[in-house]
This record gives structure tokens, C-alpha cells and sequence, in this order.
């Protein structure tokens, strides 16, 4: 079966300082690799994926993440964190071919103090 | 183009009564999926249709039905409500299989 874990149930970091969020994975295949945000009382806004080519994701509002196969990790990061980037930030992971669902980590908050 | 809409954006229900939710996708999506999420679960994936096909179901009672059609708009529905069934019900849609999806502003269900 595959799996998200998302390690950190909240993550604080200045504005202005670098941010990271973690996500690891577990699956049979080839993972289609998503992050997702979502501001409070509205739907999850897709961030970046990763399918296949280079390791690094460039994705919108200035974050990237990096897909590293051997850790199977998949760490949401911004160089330079902003206030109005506090939310909850979800990764998921999708494996086409054969029984596909979704699954998603069971969220980060994101805290990004003035 | 317009985003995925849901409709009602707030229910509020007594337990025993059954529910439904619509959804409609992005125009020219013709995947979508439902999603339940609850502070102590997270995010937990009920089903998807494609062209009016359920291709993946997740791990749900049979309470919990949906269905497509042919225009690609969704509705899912829910039976013999439970309190533990009060939860924020997502939609999202995607063009393609294994393409990002882009999610509804969700229903809010409250079973008293």
C-alpha cells in the first residue's frame, strides 16, 4: 500500500528565513508527486508536481521542492518565507497504472511569524 | 475558465437522514473525485469517475455512493447519516489521468 508522512504537524519560521516542509513516501512504482496548500476555509491550490526529469520543481508563489528517489523524500522549500505563506500545506502521492488512489499526508501547518 | 464549484457550501443534518452533494468541474475535465476531511483523518479519498465510469473507490462504507454524468458534473450521496460523517467534503477535477487537480471550495457537513 502506499503512504504519505508528513513528519511535522506544524512548522515556524521567521519572515525572511528559509522554510521547509517535509514529505516522504512509500509506494510500488514510479510516484507522481504533488504539494498542495490550503488558506483557511477554501479548497487545497495545487503548488508543484513532479512526473519524471530533473530532481528540482519550480512551482508557483516562489516554492520548489526537491524529488530525491533514494530517501524517497519530496521537501516543500522557499528561500524566503512570507507572512501571507502561513497555511496548510499537504503532499500526495499518485502511482498510475494498476489500482490508483490518491494519498495525501495528513497536512503541515505552516506558521510564518512577522 | 471557472474553478470547480460545489454546491450547497453548508449542510446541516440530523443523523439517519441522507445528503447530496454536487460538483461541477473546470469545463473539459472530465475527471473528479471526492475527498473527505476531517481534522483527526486528514484528507481521506472517497472515489473518482471518469466519463461517467467510478474507476477507484476508497475505503468507505457503502453509505457513501456518487455518480457522473455525461456533462461531467458529480454528485455524491450520503445515507443513514452518522455524527462521525460531519466533515468538509472536497471535489476536485483534472483534464487528465495523473495531472494535478484543482480542488472546489468544499462542502461543510454537520450531522447533529
Amino acid at each position: 500500500a502506499q503512504s504519505v508522512a508528513q513528519p511535522e504537524d506544524q512548522v515556524n519560521v521567521a519572515e525572511g528565513n528559509p522554510l521547509t516542509v517535509k514529505c516522504t513516501y512509500s509506494v510500488s512504482g514510479n510516484p507522481y508527486l504533488f504539494w498542495y496548500v490550503q488558506y483557511p476555509n477554501r479548497g487545497l491550490q495545487f503548488l508543484l508536481k513532479y512526473i519524471t526529469g530533473d530532481n528540482l520543481v519550480k512551482g508557483s508563489y516562489g516554492f520548489e521542492a526537491e524529488f530525491n528517489k533514494s530517501q524517497t523524500s519530496f521537501h516543500l522549500k522557499k528561500p524566503s518565507a512570507l507572512v501571507s505563506d502561513s497555511a496548510l500545506y499537504f503532499c500526495a502521492v499518485r502511482v498510475l497504472g494498476g489500482s490508483y488512489i490518491p494519498t495525501f499526508g495528513r497536512g503541515t501547518s505552516l506558521i510564518v511569524h512577522p | 475558465k471557472a474553478g470547480v464549484t460545489q454546491t450547497p457550501r453548508y449542510l446541516i443534518k440530523t443523523r439517519g437522514q441522507q445528503v447530496t452533494l454536487s460538483c461541477s468541474p473546470i469545463s473539459g475535465h472530465r475527471s473528479v473525485s471526492w475527498y473527505q476531511q476531517t481534522p483527526g483523518q486528514g484528507l481521506q479519498f472517497l472515489f473518482e469517475y471518469f466519463s461517467e465510469t467510478q474507476r477507484n473507490k476508497g475505503n468507505f462504507p457503502g453509505r457513501f455512493s456518487g455518480r457522473q454524468f455525461s456533462n461531467s458534473r458529480s454528485e455524491m450521496n450520503v445515507s443513514t447519516l452518522e455524527l462521525g460523517d460531519s466533515a468538509l467534503y472536497l471535489c476536485a477535477s483534472s483534464p487528465t489521468d495523473g495531472d494535478e487537480q484543482f480542488f472546489g471550495p468544499g462542502t461543510r457537513l454537520t450531522v447533529l
